[in-house]
C-alpha cells in the first residue's frame, strides 16, 4: 500500500528565504506526482504536476523535482513571500492504486514579514 | 474559467437528515471523485466515477451514495448523516479516466453533523 510522507510537518521562515519541502513515497510505481496548495478552510489549488518520466517542473518561483527510483520529490520555493503561507500537499497517483490519489499530510508553511 | 464548483461551502445539519452536496465541472472531464479530509488522516477517497453511469467505491464509501447521470455533475448524498461524517469534503475531476493529466479540485464543503 502506497504511503506518502511529508517533512517537515510545519515550517516557519522569514520573508525572502529560499526553502525546500520534502515528499517521500514508498512505492515507486507511479504515474505522476502533483503538488497542491491549501489555504485555511479552502480548496486545493494545483501547483505542479510531474509525470513519472520527468525529473522536474517549474512555474514561476516554484520548482518541483522527482526522483522516482528513490521515492522522493521536493518543492523548492524561491524568495518566499507572506502570501506563500499555506499548507502544501503532495499527492501520488500510483500504477496499482486504481484511480485514487494518495496524499501526504502536508507541510504547513508560514512566511513571516 | 475552468473549475470544479461545490455547493454548499458550509453546512450544519442534524443526525439523520438527508443531505446532498453538489459538484459540477465545466471542463468536460470524464473522471470525477469525492474525498474527505480529516485531521491526522489526510484526504481519503469516498467514491469515484470514470464516466456517466459508472461509479465505484473508494476507500471510505460507508454512509455515502453518489450518482453520475450527467457528465458535468457528481452529487454526494448522505442519506442518514452521523457525527462521524463531520469533515471537509472535496470534489475532484480529471481528463480521461486515469488522472494522467492531473486533477482539479473544488473549493471544499465543510460539513458539521450534530
Amino acid at each position: 500500500k502506497q504511503e506518502v510522507t511529508q517533512i517537515p510537518a510545519a515550517l516557519s521562515v522569514p520573508e525572502g528565504e529560499n526553502l525546500v519541502l520534502n515528499c517521500s513515497f514508498t512505492d515507486s510505481a507511479i504515474y505522476n506526482l502533483q503538488w497542491f496548495r491549501q489555504d485555511p478552510g479552502k480548496g486545493l489549488t494545483s501547483l505542479l504536476l510531474i509525470q513519472s518520466s520527468q525529473r522536474e517542473q517549474t512555474s514561476g518561483r516554484l520548482n518541483a523535482s522527482l526522483d522516482k527510483s528513490s521515492g522522493r520529490s521536493t518543492l523548492y520555493i524561491a524568495a518566499s513571500q507572506p502570501g506563500d503561507s499555506a499548507t502544501y500537499l503532495c499527492a501520488v497517483k500510483g500504477e496499482t492504486s486504481g484511480s485514487r490519489l494518495t496524499f501526504g499530510e502536508g507541510t504547513q508553511l508560514t512566511v513571516n514579514p | 474559467e475552468a473549475q470544479v464548483t461545490q455547493n454548499p461551502r458550509y453546512l450544519i445539519t442534524v443526525t439523520g437528515k438527508k443531505l446532498t452536496v453538489t459538484c459540477s465541472q465545466n471542463m468536460n472531464h470524464e473522471y470525477m471523485s469525492w474525498y474527505r479530509q480529516d485531521p491526522g488522516l489526510g484526504l481519503r477517497q469516498i467514491y469515484y466515477s470514470m464516466n456517466v453511469e459508472v461509479t465505484d467505491k473508494g476507500d471510505v464509501p460507508e454512509g455515502y451514495k453518489v450518482s453520475r447521470k450527467e457528465k458535468r455533475n457528481f452529487p454526494l448524498i448522505l442519506e442518514s448523516p452521523s457525527p462521524n461524517q463531520t469533515s471537509l469534503y472535496f470534489c475532484a475531476s480529471s481528463f480521461g479516466t486515469g488522472g494522467i493529466l492531473g486533477y482539479t479540485f473544488g473549493s471544499g464543503t465543510r460539513l458539521t453533523v450534530v
